[in-house]
């Protein structure tokens, strides 16, 4: 077994502002993934890493950066926090790319004051 | 592409009734089918999931999901649900055209009365 660890669990900032949130996994997994859930909407896949050195741009990538630091983390940047948004973003690993499974983390609640 | 729907955005029954939460998917092909269930303050966790061969599947916890072809579709059900089952319930589909992108449906809230 493994887990996903999320930092941090809420994350409030200001319009405008640069927010970071991490992501760790000790699964060994090859594969992960960064969501953001709406209330309403469903999971929407913003950014994806299907090995250790890459990076490709999911659904809802505009507004975002990522960062796959090594295997086992992986980092989520909100370039210019928007006022009102509030989302949870879920991190999720995969044994790699063929393989359907997602194990998810607990998520970071973001608010925008 | 593939888009999911689950046309019940909440469900609400009383301990011990049966349950079916409804999913239909649209894909041309037969995808990859999963449901997942995320409990507050959570993430998500998989319930079971569909690849091929028998259409129902078990699950954890007493579920079950029977995928149709001829209907798209990949119903959950429990025979008698707990008040604890009250979490929000996420359809999922996966093309299976190696790639490990899943796209999910908005979700259902189901709250048990106890």
């Amino acid at each position: 077994g493994g887990i996903i660890t999320q930092t941090p669990k809420f994350l409030i900032g200001q319009e405008g502002q640069k927010l970071t949130l991490k992501c760790q996994q000790n699964f060994n997994h090859d594969t992960m993934y960064w969501y953001r859930q709406d209330s309403g909407k469903g999971l929407r896949l913003i950014y994806y890493s299907i090995t250790e050195n890459d990076l490709q741009k999911g659904d809802l990538s505009e507004g975002y950066d990522a960062s796959r630091e090594k295997k086992s983390s992986f980092s989520l940047t909100v370039t210019s926090a928007q006022k009102n948004e509030m989302a949870v973003f879920l991190c999720a690993s995969s044994r790699d790319w063929g393989s359907y499974e997602q194990y998810f983390g607990p998520g970071t609640r973001l608010t925008v004051l | 592409a593939q888009s999911v729907t689950q046309p019940d955005a909440r469900v609400t029954v009383s301990e011990g009734a049966s349950l079916q939460l409804r999913c239909k998917y649209s894909y041309s092909a037969t995808p990859y089918l999963f449901w997942y269930v995320q409990y507050p303050r959570q993430g998500l966790q998989l319930l079971l999931k569909y690849y091929s061969g028998d259409p129902v599947v078990q699950g954890v916890n007493g579920f079950e999901a029977e995928f149709s072809k001829s209907n798209s579709s990949f119903h959950l059900r429990k025979a008698s649900v707990h008040w604890s089952d009250s979490a929000v319930y996420f359809c999922a589909v996966n093309t299976g055209a190696n790639t490990g992108k899943l796209t999910f449906g908005h979700g259902t809230i189901l709250r048990v009365h106890p």
